[in-house]
């Protein structure tokens, strides 16, 4: 069965930047594309971005341009995501999610909270 | 202020019928699939409904999608207390940049 592993909890103080990882299982890692959406306290879904695990290649939400950057190891069938310039208004759960038309699989998200 | 715009909650008896609306223009909704998402507390969302009207495989059909020119719908019949969530859509937009994946606000859907 497919399975999305993240890391886990992040604590991290404002201006410092932040890595999540997501290990895929359960289905060839580079036949869907891998987003990330984060989700703030007690607000929405707010999509990031998507990578390309075959090519590498990548298409990232225009808010994000300047801060995020995912990238794939194939080797272990893992996707990272690292947002720098971490603000206060990044305190969030970030989740990666895969699928074939839809959202189909999730990980089980990690928060990550930046505080002074 | 999120692209997709839906209403903040909605509420309904068990056994009732609730329908959950999304609004967007024509350079998301007009031209894209919607997708539909069940979110409980303190867990991952989870997918209804992909290509506007489609059920993934275990989602009972009391579940069901609708898509009209710039707004979808997402209806549940026979509530059951289970129901209550977030509710989300989510679609392509490609007025922006290269284009990305927009989500609507949220649905609070309470089972009465």
């Amino acid at each position: 069965q497919v399975q999305l592993v993240q890391s886990g909890v992040e604590v991290k103080k404002p201006g410092a930047s932040v890595k999540v990882s997501c290990k895929a299982s359960g289905y060839i890692f580079t036949g869907y594309y891998m987003h990330w959406v984060r989700q703030a306290p007690g607000q929405g879904l707010e999509w990031l971005g998507f990578i390309n695990p075959s090519t590498g290649g990548t298409n990232y939400a225009q808010e994000f341009q300047d801060r995020v950057t995912m990238t794939t190891d194939t080797s272990t069938s893992t996707a990272y995501m690292e947002l720098s310039g971490l603000k206060s208004d990044d305190t969030a759960v970030y989740f990666c999610s895969t699928g074939a038309a839809a959202y189909d699989y999730w990980g089980q998200g990690t928060l990550v909270t930046v505080s002074s | 202020q999120s692209v997709l715009t839906q209403p903040p909650s909605v509420s309904a008896a068990p056994g009732q019928k609730v329908t959950i609306s999304c609004s967007g223009s024509s350079s998301n909704i007009g031209r894209n699939y919607v997708s539909w998402y069940q979110q409980l507390p303190g867990t991952a969302p989870k997918v209804l409904i992909y290509d506007n009207s489609k059920r993934p495989s275990g989602i009972p059909d009391r579940f069901s999608g609708s898509q009209s020119g710039t707004s979808a719908t997402l209806a549940i019949t026979g509530l059951q207390t289970g129901d209550e969530a977030d509710y989300y859509c989510a679609t392509w937009d490609g007025s922006v940049g290269g284009g990305q994946v927009v989500f609507g606000g949220g649905t609070k859907l309470t089972v009465l």
